[in-house]
């Protein structure tokens, strides 16, 4: 069975301080692997896709994920947080089931200035 | 371009009444995908609808039905509502199926009582 994982609920950072977000996924073949975020009332935003060719991917805002396949592994990472980036983050792979998408159950990052 | 819309944002209903929420996707995309979001269960898929077709069902009742209209545009209906199908309901648009990233509406918030 396809499955995301992401195996913290919150994250807290100080503003400034570099974050990681972390995603594990499990899912047969190659795996298109997708990072989302939703502010409060609000719907989800595309950050950044993974469908082949480099490890790491940068994406909007600022973000980038790096792609680990021998740890099936794709963790959301920003060099300097920002207050702004306060907000639920989502992890989704796609396994080759047309559009389905997989999310994980979310990350709630808190950036305290 | 204009994003993702979904009419209403917020409805309430109560048990044993059915429902049709809209989703009109960005202009160009053909396929259209539907998820549930709650608390309890995450963000799960409904089902996706490529050209004008079925292509995806998750795991949810038949009371949980879709289509999809010639202008690419969604409808999701449910019927004989139930206290657990209060949820936000998330429309998505990608320009096709598969491994495209899919774009977000708003959401429909629906209540039932």
């Amino acid at each position: 069975a396809q499955s995301v994982a992401q195996p913290e609920d919150q994250v807290n950072v100080a503003e400034g301080n570099p974050l990681t977000v972390k995603c594990t996924y499990s899912v047969s073949g190659n795996p298109y692997l997708f990072w989302y975020v939703q502010y409060p009332n609000r719907g989800l935003q595309f950050l950044l896709k993974y469908i082949t060719g480099d490890n790491l991917v940068k994406g909007s805002y600022g973000f980038e994920a790096e792609f680990n396949k021998s740890q099936t592994s794709f963790h959301l990472k920003k060099p300097s947080a920002l207050v702004s980036d306060s907000a639920l983050y989502f992890c989704a792979v796609n396994g080759n089931q047309g559009g389905k998408l997989i999310f994980g159950q979310g990350t709630e990052l808190s950036v305290k200035p | 371009k204009a994003g993702v819309t979904q009419t209403p944002r917020y409805l309430i209903k109560t048990r044993g009444q059915q429902v049709t929420l809209s989703c009109s996707p960005i202009s160009g995309h053909r396929s259209v995908s539907w998820y549930q979001q709650t608390p309890g269960q995450g963000l799960q898929f409904l089902f996706e609808y490529f050209s004008e077709t079925q292509r995806n069902k998750g795991n949810f009742p038949g009371r949980f039905s879709g289509r999809q209209f010639s202008n690419s545009r969604s409808e999701m209906n449910v019927s004989t509502l139930e206290l657990g199908d209060s949820a936000l309901y998330l429309c998505a648009s990608s320009l096709y199926t598969g491994g495209y990233e899919q774009y977000f509406g708003p959401g429909t918030r629906l209540t039932v009582t």
